[in-house]
């Protein structure tokens, strides 16, 4: 069974540019969800789908952050514009239902200059 | 929000010797996971376990949710299970996973 997939794994950009990483979660997983691990430290919710609906976004900087989730497969998360802050790596996880184990992908390692 | 303390923060073993890792937590939790996560970034499950106990092979887990903690025990260890231990739980309320600050361990040859 495939894993989790994102991509790209790494990027480099300079502040005030725009971003995109994409998921696309195990097969049949119906939530997905984006979490921001800065160095140092323990992942961090930013986002979380069910199916393509949006359950919890709280944590999301939405003035710089947005996700979608068409059709309830394939996720994107977007920044725009990044700042140096949003250097971290940001993983996408899943799992069959909500309150399931949580399968992570490799996750895209963002470096802000 | 639910709060998770692991300890310790870091950890240095000599190959072969065996070390416990300790998880708390403040509230009731729906589910826990301990994950490894390398030195790629990589998060490997290593167990669901939000209580009871399980093995698999050189690791085992242990969790009392009545007493809000988790232990997990490493035998033998190797110089392949170097890299930071999370455990992460989620409630009732939210299924996001709450992170613990994580346990670095080295394991020197």
């Amino acid at each position: 069974e495939a894993g989790v997939a994102q991509s790209p794994r790494y990027k480099i950009i300079e502040k005030r540019q725009s971003v995109a990483f994409w998921c696309n979660p195990i097969s049949g997983h119906a939530t997905l969800y984006w979490y921001q691990q800065i160095l140092g430290q323990g992942p961090k919710l930013l986002i979380q789908f069910q199916n393509n609906g949006v359950v919890d976004d709280s944590q999301l900087p939405k003035d710089r952050f947005s996700a979608e989730r068409l059709k309830g497969v394939d996720s994107t998360l977007k920044i725009q514009p990044a700042k140096l802050e949003d250097s971290a790596v940001y993983l996408c996880a899943s799992s069959v239902a909500r309150w399931d184990i949580q399968y992570f992908g490799a996750g895209t390692r963002l470096s802000v200059l | 929000g639910i709060q998770v303390e692991q300890s310790p923060p870091d950890l240095i073993l000599q190959e072969g010797a065996n070390s416990t890792l300790r998880c708390n937590f403040s509230d009731s939790v729906n589910n826990l996971q301990w994950f490894h996560q390398n030195p790629w970034g990589q998060l490997i499950n290593l167990f669901y376990i939000p209580s009871g106990t399980k093995q698999n092979g050189r690791l085992s887990a242990t969790t009392v949710a009545t007493e809000r903690y988790s232990l997990l025990y490493i035998s033998s260890s190797q110089t392949t299970d170097s890299g930071v231990y999370f455990c992460a739980v989620n409630t009732g309320a939210n299924s996001k996973l709450t992170f613990g600050k994580g346990i670095t361990l080295s394991v020197r040859p």
